[in-house]
């Protein structure tokens, strides 16, 4: 079955401490990204990726890290997480060659720090 | 930078009314995407629309894309409690590198 894995779903933290989130994905995708949603916002993406060892900044790359060190895994790193990075975040993949293809996001991860 | 506004926010519908959603982008469109949210889920894309003036139905569902490929929109006919959620429209730029997501429409239907 085609997905997009996040680790953890559920997360509290305190400001400060390092944490990272994980995404997979098994579908062979070149491309993959990383999405807040905020009330009100929608969702605004902090990096992308369009191939291994390919990163660049979204909108809102402010507090964020990644790296692409496979094809299949785009962790998303909050080196010192503040409050302001509450927020729902989703990882999203898709084939390259245009601006057309589907992207499939995964279930989302809640991250609260206080 | 680019711009994708959503209105309205949020509607309440009696099951059985229409519902449309209106997008409208601050620059042209090489094509115009829509996504569904339920609660507590994950977004799925529901459509693309690539050509100006371009109508696309699914089942009840009906998308349109402007003359002008700025603005977009989505129709609901006759809703129904399962059509509950949050509708986004979403357009690419940075050479279709990234994608800038309107803030979503949220459906809520009466039983």
């Amino acid at each position: 079955e085609a997905q997009v894995t996040q680790n953890p779903r559920y997360l509290i933290t305190v400001t400060g401490k390092k944490l990272t989130v994980t995404c997979s994905q098994n579908m062979n995708h070149e491309y993959m990204s990383w999405y807040r949603q905020d009330p009100g916002l929608g969702l605004r993406q902090i990096y992308y990726s369009m191939n291994v060892e390919v990163t660049d900044k979204g909108d809102v790359p402010e507090g964020y890290k990644v790296s692409r060190k496979e094809k299949r895994n785009f962790p998303l790193i909050l080196e010192s997480p503040s409050p302001n990075q509450t927020s729902l975040y989703f990882c999203a993949s898709r084939l390259t060659g245009g601006d057309g293809n589907t992207i499939y996001f995964g279930e989302g991860s809640w991250l609260t720090v206080v | 930078g680019q711009q994708v506004m959503q209105i309205p926010q949020y509607q309440h519908v009696q099951e059985g009314e229409d519902f449309t959603t209106y997008c409208n982008s601050s620059t042209t469109l090489s094509n115009i995407q829509w996504y569904k949210q339920r609660p507590g889920g994950h977004p799925v894309f529901l459509i693309q629309l690539v050509k100006s003036g371009e109508v696309k139905k699914q089942k009840r569902l009906t998308f349109q894309f402007g003359e002008a490929k700025k603005n977009s929109s989505l129709h609901i006919t006759a809703t129904q409690t399962t059509d509950v959620g949050t509708y986004f429209c979403a357009g690419p730029h940075n050479a279709g590198n990234m994608l800038t997501f309107g803030g979503g429409t949220r459906l809520m239907v009466k039983p």
